[in-house]
């Protein structure tokens, strides 16, 4: 049963252009939702997170938005550089600081 | 560069054998989660350890074992190896504070685990 989804293997933007990433979940009790990036042979870095309570969070290039009535979840990148191509993990938090991540969208940035 | 460091980077067993990964967490960091992640796929939650106890667990049976040590290393042991168990295994640490807010976990590189 997966309860964090990441529906979208792959994505490709122009640079400069937006990217558009969602994560779809299905317990109720997550409490906390985060993104974090990965480049081969390093491990999960930490990008952004948003709590539950919330329906925006932004830092910078990065947005995430939570809409809790559709358990859905998107980080927006904007505008996308040729640095940002990695594998993008949505994960969320429940009791005891366990993450749930999800499949994992590569994106890849065209110069 | 998280301050998270994995050894080995990279480990090959057979079938039936043991393992033993090691993981240092980053300074100030009281929390240790293993994390193990197939081809292709997200990380999954083994087991977290908070002040060397066993502080949760994931679907993973008992021969994936773990240790937290007085200074918040920790090591996750596997027996029996099966072909299944080739994957990454993740490490990430974090500061949990007693009834305060969950911190943000932060991950090392990882040990790269094949089995043949």
């Amino acid at each position: 049963d997966q309860q964090v989804k990441q529906n979208s293997p792959s994505l490709s933007v122009q640079e400069g252009r937006i990217s558009i990433l969602n994560c779809d979940y299905t317990n109720s009790m997550f409490d906390y939702f985060l993104w974090y990036k990965k480049y081969p042979a390093e491990g999960p870095t930490f990008l952004i997170s948003i709590s539950s309570i919330k329906d925006k969070n932004e830092d910078g290039r990065f947005t995430v938005f939570l809409n809790k009535s559709a358990k859905h979840l998107s980080l927006h990148i904007v505008p996308s550089q040729p640095g940002d191509s990695a594998v993008y993990f949505c994960a969320a938090r429940a009791a005891g600081n366990k993450l749930t991540f999800g499949g994992g969208t590569r994106v890849l940035v065209k110069p | 560069e998280t301050g998270v460091t994995q050894s080995p980077t990279h480990l090959i067993k057979t079938r039936g054998q043991q393992v033993t990964l090691r993981c240092s967490s980053q300074s100030g960091h009281n929390t240790v989660s293993w994390y193990q992640q197939a081809l292709g796929q997200g990380p999954q939650f083994i087991f977290q350890y908070y002040r060397e106890e066993e502080n949760g667990r994931g679907n993973f049976p008992p021969r994936f074992s773990g240790l937290q040590f007085p200074n918040y290393s920790s090591e996750l042991n596997v027996n029996a190896l099966e072909l299944d168990d080739s994957a990454l295994y993740l490490c990430a640490s974090s500061l949990e504070l007693a009834g305060g807010a969950k911190n943000i976990q932060y991950f090392g590189a990882g040990t790269r685990l094949s089995v043949l």
